[in-house]
């Protein structure tokens, strides 16, 4: 089955730098991977996702990057403002399998 | 728009008590439905995952199962629970090839 790896597990940066978090996948045949940020005591919200059609994808200050060869993606931030702190959680999941979820990053965005 | 709900937002229970936890969804036919758990600073543990009715699959053998009586309700039960059962319960929908996922607002757990 797939297998997500998550990096780092914890990420502190000065606001206004940018904010990089790496995920790897196992799973050749996945093909959707979303990121999702969760707030302390919140539900997990989606801000953006990547499907293996696309390399990259950007959304005012987020973008995802994918490479399908290294079967390697990851998240950018930029201009990190303190409202970016929160755990950010990658994921990965082919067909109608379910998502399967990396551990997930702490950034605390430091003002 | 679709809604998902779950009931209670929170609850505390006793060792050896048992457990009910609902989710319902609006605004969609057929959705795929998942039963997360996080405990406190961890992860997402998929617990169950339904694709239809009566159609459940179970990703972690332990004292909880799950029930789809109708299209857009989702329960989680136990007969009797653990403290190790405590958490941050997630109830999450999501629809045919979409594959785009979404949360409910939670049911924290605590036993005690």
């Amino acid at each position: 089955g797939e297998n997500v790896e998550q990096h780092p597990s914890t990420l502190s940066v000065q606001e206004g730098d940018s904010a990089v978090i790496k995920c790897t996948y196992s799973d050749s045949a996945s093909n959707y991977f979303p990121w999702y940020k969760q707030e302390l005591g919140k539900r997990p919200q989606l801000i953006i996702d990547i499907r293996s059609n696309v390399g990259e994808k950007k959304d005012q200050r987020i973008a995802v990057t994918l490479n399908k060869t290294a079967k390697h993606f990851s998240l950018h931030i930029t201009e990190t403002q303190p409202e970016d702190s929160a755990v950010y959680f990658c994921a990965a999941c082919s067909g109608n399998t379910p998502l399967v979820f990396g551990k997930g990053t702490r950034l605390s965005v430091i003002a | 728009s679709q809604t998902i709900h779950q009931w209670p937002a929170t609850l505390v229970q006793p060792v050896g008590s048992p457990l009910s936890l609902e989710c319902t969804v609006e605004g969609t036919s057929n959705p795929n439905l998942y039963w997360y758990r996080q405990a406190a600073g961890r992860g997402l543990q998929l617990l169950f995952y339904s694709v239809g009715i009566g159609q459940i699959s179970s990703e972690v053998p332990q004292n909880l199962s799950a029930s789809r009586p109708q299209d857009r309700q989702f329960i989680l039960s136990s007969k009797k629970l653990l403290l190790s059962d405590s958490g941050f319960y997630l109830c999450a929908w999501s629809v045919g090839q979409t594959y785009e996922q979404y949360f409910g607002p939670g049911t924290r757990l605590t036993v005690t």
